[in-house]
């Protein structure tokens, strides 16, 4: 059973496009988050949803829309894609907000900006 | 605002060598720290965290991480690596009350040879 799982896996679009990654957790956990990886495997928080409250969002473009439907799905929307948005996306969860409490990742999601 | 630097960008090990990659933080006040790993084409999963008590953890797979509070720093350790343990490895901290965000370095290519 997949713990935290997003679809789809590969994602290639067109520059101006808008997409949308899904995330569902299966752990019971309340919170969620979106990291973007790099080309360089730099990660990067960008998101973080409590009880779909949004907790943390960091300086990302507001061509970037998360949406907490509950609190076992996180998905992320982009509108007008871009190159540069070109990285892998990984959904995460945790069980509260606490920096103790471990965040369990998901496979990830390529995005390519063509 | 919290930091994390690797300095070992690439490094390359034979079997059975021994492993140390250094990990130092940026933060004034208290920190949680973790290791994380992602094997190729894989998610990221957690190898070991230290939020207080013994300086020295335990991680899963023979990996161990020591906290030096002085140093600012918690360097992932093994005695013996093998070419399973061919992964890009990543240490992050959490601060208290930030939310659990993860603020990663910029990881270490690890390739060990057979």
């Amino acid at each position: 059973d997949t713990a935290v799982s997003q679809t789809p896996k590969y994602l290639v679009t067109q520059m101006g496009n808008d997409k949308s990654i899904k995330c569902e957790q299966n752990l019971g956990h309340d919170t969620m988050y979106w990291y973007k990886q790099d080309s360089k495997k730099f990660l990067k928080i960008m998101f973080s949803y409590n009880n779909k409250e949004l907790i943390i969002n960091e300086t990302v473009p507001n061509r970037f829309s998360p949406k907490s439907p509950d609190k076992a799905h996180l998905n992320l929307h982009i509108n007008s894609l871009e190159l540069g948005d070109s990285a892998v996306y990984f959904c995460a969860s945790s069980q509260g907000l606490s920096g103790t409490y471990e965040q369990y990742f998901g496979p990830g999601t390529r995005l390519t900006v063509t | 605002a919290q930091s994390v630097s690797q300095h070992n960008h690439h490094v390359i090990l034979s079997e059975a060598a021994s492993l140390e990659l250094g990990c130092n933080y940026s933060y004034g006040g208290t920190v949680n720290l973790f290791w994380y790993v992602q094997y190729p084409g894989q998610h990221l999963q957690l190898l070991l965290k230290y939020f207080s008590g013994d300086p020295l953890v335990k991680g899963i797979k023979g990996f161990e991480a020591e906290f030096i509070k002085s140093k600012f720093s918690f360097n992932l350790r093994k005695p013996s690596v093998q070419w399973s343990d061919t992964a890009e490895y990543f240490c992050a901290v959490t601060s208290r009350g930030g939310g659990n965000k993860l603020t990663f370095g910029t990881g270490t290519q690890l390739k060990v040879e057979l």
